[in-house]
């Protein structure tokens, strides 16, 4: 099915570890973005990339990186995992007003 | 960044009843648009509003884009099970590439048989 696809569903870190979280959207849209999403605060976007070759930070960037390796795929790195970086983690795409979300990964850092 | 206030953060309602939840903003929008979350998916959209003053229905669901665009409702009408979930609703400004999102912080919807 058409959409945008995570992996992993799950995760556990340890602190200090690090990981990439994968995306990858195939209906060809311009734009993707990374959001947390945490009890009681909604979604707060980590990054997003208007398009391919460009990457520019949201409102919670500090201890990730993101790498947009081509139009279908937009990826997001813990380099050193925290526990305050516990969270379910969003990937969406975007055309026009339409944002397409993943089914997330739920990442948890002991 | 700025702010979407989501009331209320979570409701218990008999199947049947009417439901109805709000976003204020301090800031203003241009457009607002409203999610429902299943447990384990992501949100997905249910409506787009694109004025100030529009009311927009889908189904058993309607919403408003309020007259200042810095608030907006969704009301959802003689409710069902599978509306359970949790609600949220987004502005976004159009200026900028990115078109980003700025979410409410939810409302968790749960319906009584």
């Amino acid at each position: 099915n058409a959409g945008v696809t995570q992996t992993p569903k799950f995760q556990v870190l340890k602190t200090g570890q690090s990981m990439t979280l994968q995306c990858a959207q195939d209906m060809n849209h311009n734009s993707m973005y990374w959001y947390r999403q945490d009890p009681g605060m909604g979604l707060r976007l980590i990054y997003y990339s208007a398009s391919e070759g460009t990457t520019d930070k949201g409102e919670v960037p500090n201890g990730y990186n993101v790498s947009r390796l081509n139009k279908r795929e937009f990826s997001l790195r813990l380099e050193s995992a925290a526990p305050s970086q516990t969270s379910v983690y969003f990937c969406a795409s975007r055309r026009v007003i339409d944002y397409t979300f993943g089914s997330g990964t739920r990442l948890t850092v002991v | 960044g700025q702010q979407l206030n989501q009331s209320p953060q979570s409701m218990f309602i008999q199947e049947g009843e009417d439901v109805s939840m709000n976003c204020t903003s301090s800031s203003i929008f241009n457009t607002w648009l409203w999610y429902k979350q299943d447990p384990g998916e992501g949100p997905v959209l249910l409506i787009a509003l694109y004025k100030a003053g529009e009311l927009t229905s889908n189904g058993r669901l309607t919403a408003q884009f309020g007259i200042t665009r810095k608030d907006s409702f969704l009301n959802i009408s003689a409710s069902i099970p599978s509306d359970v979930g949790i609600y949220f609703c987004a502005g976004q400004l159009s200026s900028g590439s990115a078109r980003q999102l700025t979410f409410g912080s939810g409302t968790q919807l749960t319906v009584l048989p």
